[in-house]
């Protein structure tokens, strides 16, 4: 089965608005990441995040890896947050294979 | 900064025909990965390698090959395309060992197979 599940699929935001998104992985794990997508574009590392809670300007990620699930939260988004969203987690089998979840579709409209 | 390229960023291939994707990276990586992306099913990990000369099968290596033919370049190779494998193609690198860094991904290659 899936072994990282995001939720939700897809969020609509009013500029402004804030956004949590969640991330639940079902096998043990390193490390979770986060990455952002733009429609047709590459993947960008947002957050390397093993375990507590990290900061990067608007955008806060925590991890619990005891319990098995991430967030990112995006606060006072904009319209230039919108994209894709996607959590990965680093498989403890080693070479720090990524599997990633389905992604989060966000839209932030003025 | 990372640099990742890929080549092409686009192509159609015919069903049957061989496809070659190529990747190359400055930054003196050595892991390097390819993913396929498809709507509905995220990023899906198809080779790696973590040295020149070697590559290791991913989640779902049938129907690809891969060569790293040196630490810089890393090339998946379809030998029979076929219309299951439209899809976006990325290509990523990593430095070795642990520590809190990241894949570094290219700007993608979208296959059409006809």
């Amino acid at each position: 089965g899936q072994q990282v599940q995001q939720s939700p699929t897809s969020l609509v935001l009013q500029e402004g608005e804030n956004a949590e998104l969640q991330c639940n992985f079902s096998t043990s794990l390193n490390s979770m990441q986060w990455f952002y997508q733009r429609p047709g574009g590459s993947l960008i590392s947002v957050f390397y995040n093993p375990s507590g809670t990290k900061q990067s300007g608007r955008l806060t990620s925590t991890t619990v890896i005891k319990e098995r699930r991430s967030s990112l939260h995006i606060s006072s988004s904009q319209i230039t947050d919108s994209g894709t969203y996607l959590c990965a987690m680093e498989r403890d089998s080693g070479y720090n294979k990524l599997t990633f979840g389905k992604g989060t579709v966000l839209l932030v409209s003025p | 900064e990372a640099a990742v390229t890929q080549s092409p960023r686009s192509k159609v291939a015919v069903t049957g025909g061989k496809v070659t994707l190529s990747c190359h990276q400055t930054n003196n990586h050595d892991y390097m990965y390819w993913y396929r992306q498809d709507t509905g099913h995220g990023l899906r990990l198809i080779h790696y390698s973590y040295v020149a000369d070697s590559t290791e099968k991913g989640d779902i290596p049938d129907g690809y090959k891969a060569s790293r033919p040196s630490q810089e370049n890393f090339s998946l190779i379809l030998e029979l395309a076929s219309l299951s494998q439209t899809a976006v193609y990325f290509c990523a690198s990593r430095p070795q060992g642990a520590g809190q860094d990241t894949q570094y991904f290219g700007p993608g290659t979208r296959l059409l197979v006809l």
